[in-house]
């Protein structure tokens, strides 16, 4: 079956530093999907890419769709302690199923 | 404008006794979807509910079983618990044709916890 991986697990940073994770599906994907889980909280949607090698920003944050649909990336820039949670990249194949990715957590210091 | 609602927040059971958790979807959303999220883990599909029926399923035993009502609400139902099951259960509601996809709203979950 379909197979979303995301890299780090953990990433620690000092505030004002940028932050990646990445995400790397085992089959071609529709569209893709992010969320943020603020600690003890539910996931909150933030974006969606659907095109072959979409960019879309949001204030800080930085999305990526790869050029084969099968990777993304989120990025961003000069962190906050506000920015504190685990990200989650969610794959969406033909068959309309949702894959979620294991989340990188992230703790920013103040 | 209410969001996703879920019931109970949280609960404690034992192995081998049934649970039922439910869910009332964000206002106009005719679609839910059911995950499990294990601690420290990504949220799994369960299976999505839309006019009524199951219509996708993930890898999970027939314990897990669900029903969507008329005004869309839903629920899920898990037999014969093992400590396994102890989790968050996150049910999601969107809008549209079950075969088009867009954002999930997610309630806050119920968590379950199998002693």
């Amino acid at each position: 079956g379909q197979q979303v991986m995301q890299i780090p697990q953990y990433q620690h940073v000092q505030e004002g530093e940028d932050f990646t994770t990445y995400c790397n599906s085992s089959t071609t994907l529709s569209n893709i999907q992010w969320y943020k889980q603020r600690p003890g909280g539910h996931p909150v949607f933030l974006i969606q890419l659907v095109k072959s090698g979409e960019v879309k920003k949001q204030k800080r944050l930085t999305f990526q769709f790869g050029e084969a649909k099968k990777n993304s990336s989120l990025h961003i820039t000069a962190t906050q302690t506000t920015d504190v949670g685990t990200y989650f990249c969610a794959g969406n194949n033909a068959g309309n199923m949702l894959t979620f990715g294991g989340g990188t957590r992230l703790m920013v210091k103040p | 404008d209410a969001g996703v609602t879920q019931s109970p927040t949280h609960l404690i059971k034992t192995r081998g006794q049934q649970v039922t958790l439910r869910c009332s979807p964000k206002s106009g959303h005719d679609t839910v979807s059911w995950y499990q999220q294990a601690l420290g883990q990504g949220p799994q599909f369960i299976f999505q509910y839309y006019e009524e029926e199951e219509r996708q399923r993930g890898n999970f035993p027939d314990r897990f079983s669900g029903h969507q009502f008329p005004n869309y609400s839903s629920e899920l139902n898990v037999n014969a618990l093992l400590l396994g099951d102890s989790a968050l259960y996150l049910c999601a509601s969107s809008l549209g044709p079950l075969y088009s996809t867009g954002e999930l709203f997610f309630g806050e979950g119920s968590r379950l916890t199998v002693l």
